[in-house]
């Protein structure tokens, strides 16, 4: 069983819609959590840090880890086209000198 | 402020050949990561570096090794490629390694 797991859909949504995207988790020494977000041919960029259960709202993006679940998700509200990328969920245990652990990340394509 | 920069972008060698990438993290950080990125197997660690020792390292045979300089600037090397080394090798920096910074990677194609 791997540490993180992720959908790697494809997933295809209208322009507008609420987007959700998740990931399973089961070291529950994990205390950090990530998410980044992935052009074609371009390196990850960081969309969301976040430390402990709750909520993070960053504009249109709002992180939610539920540590006792070992659950988190992206939610992209009035989703865009350029939206349309790969998703990528990180996390890692609390010393900073442990390593980042990454999801296969969710291919979401957003149809105009 | 300056991102990770990874030279070169691109780069084809041959089977057998060794291959030296570079990165050059953003000024102040001095974690450096180098993750290996193919469509079958995902993003998957390679090793990291620390105020130049290696602080980490992932499952990859020791065909593939690294250092970090005194100016935390970072080198991967490959020896013997194979085939199956054909990816995106991708640099991270960050601060003490925290929130982690990607560069634009370095396309390697083995032939």
């Amino acid at each position: 069983q791997k540490e993180v797991e992720q959908d790697p859909g494809p997933l295809s949504v209208p322009e507008g819609a609420i987007v959700s995207l998740n990931c399973t988790y089961s070291n529950s020494a994990f205390q950090y959590f990530m998410w980044y977000r992935q052009y074609s041919r371009k390196g990850p960029e960081l969309l969301m840090y976040t430390y402990s259960s709750g909520n993070k709202e960053d504009g249109r993006f709002t992180a939610q880890v539920d540590k006792s679940s070992k659950y988190i998700s992206l939610f992209i509200r009035d989703s865009q086209p350029s939206d349309s990328a790969t998703y990528l969920c990180a996390m890692r245990e609390y010393s900073s000198a442990s390593k980042i652990i990454f999801g296969s990340g969710t291919r979401l394509s957003i149809r105009p | 402020k300056a991102g990770v920069t990874q030279t070169p972008r691109y780069l084809i060698k041959t089977r057998g050949q060794q291959v030296t990438l570079s990165c050059s993290p953003i000024s102040g950080h001095r974690s450096v990561s180098w993750y290996q990125q193919t469509p079958g197997q995902g993003l998957q660690f390679l090793f990291e570096y620390f105020s130049e020792t290696q602080r980490n390292k992932g499952n990859f045979p020791g065909r593939f090794s690294g250092r970090q300089f005194s100016n935390s600037r970072s080198e991967m090397n490959v020896s013997t490629l194979e085939l199956g080394d054909s990816a995106l090798y991708l640099c991270a920096s960050s601060l003490v390694g925290d929130e982690q910074y990607f560069g634009p990677g370095t396309r390697l194609t083995v032939t």
